[in-house]
């Protein structure tokens, strides 16, 4: 079955810096890969997927994510973090064929102002 | 406006009784979904459903009930015998039964268990 690491557990950024959201995969075919994001308390919100195509993708709130076959990632990128995007995000892999959704940990993001 | 409801918001529980969270949804979509969720244990999936009248088991399907007798409805019945039910549900829906799709998500029930 498809599986989904996401090795940070919680990360710290400052406000206006850069980020990165790690998230490796284990699928034997091409996956369907996903980003969602849940403030506390909160459902899940999709921020962006990827299917097929270009291997980068853009996503609502400036996000976007590369696919990178050859090291099995998914990481999930934003060149300017606001206050706002302080919550937790998770990283999902789905089979091409069937909603069998595999989901990460978890990343929590703290912003300091 | 479209989107999936869930209720109550919080619910409490005595030790040995059942309990039924309630997921409905307006999109017109054909799968859907039950989660629970733990601190740092991402999601685990309980129960899913492709059409009305079938559902299948997740992972973690034991002392969980549920039934679609309806395509916008999907209730969780969280059983006595669930041993450790304090923890935070959600339910989402998909636009297809076939092949991996989006799934959107409502803003989940958190039970306690006193």
């Amino acid at each position: 079955a498809q599986s989904v690491t996401q090795p940070d557990i919680h990360i710290t950024v400052s406000e206006g810096a850069s980020l990165e959201l790690r998230c490796n995969y284990s699928y034997g075919a091409t996956p369907y890969l996903f980003w969602y994001v849940q403030s506390p308390g909160q459902g899940l919100q999709l921020l962006l997927k990827y299917f097929s195509g270009d291997t980068l993708v853009q996503g609502i709130k400036g996000f976007e994510a590369e696919f990178k076959r050859s090291q099995s990632s998914f990481n999930l990128r934003k060149p300017s973090v606001h206050w706002s995007d302080a919550a937790e995000y998770f990283c999902a892999v789905a089979k091409y064929n069937n909603n069998d959704m595999r989901f990460g940990a978890g990343t929590r993001l703290t912003v300091k102002p | 406006d479209g989107g999936i409801t869930q209720s109550p918001k919080y619910l409490f529980r005595k030790e040995g009784q059942n309990v039924t969270l309630s997921c409905e949804q307006n999109l017109n979509h054909d799968a859907m979904y039950w989660y629970r969720q733990d601190p740092g244990q991402g999601l685990r999936l309980i129960y899913y459903s492709q059409i009305v009248n079938d559902f299948q088991k997740g992972d973690i399907a034991e002392g969980y009930s549920v039934s679609r007798e309806k395509k916008e409805s999907f209730p969780l019945t969280v059983t006595s015998a669930q041993k450790n039910p304090t923890a935070f549900y959600l339910c989402a829906s998909s636009p297809s039964s076939m092949g991996a799709d989006t799934q959107y998500f409502g803003p989940g029930t958190r039970l306690t268990v006193l």
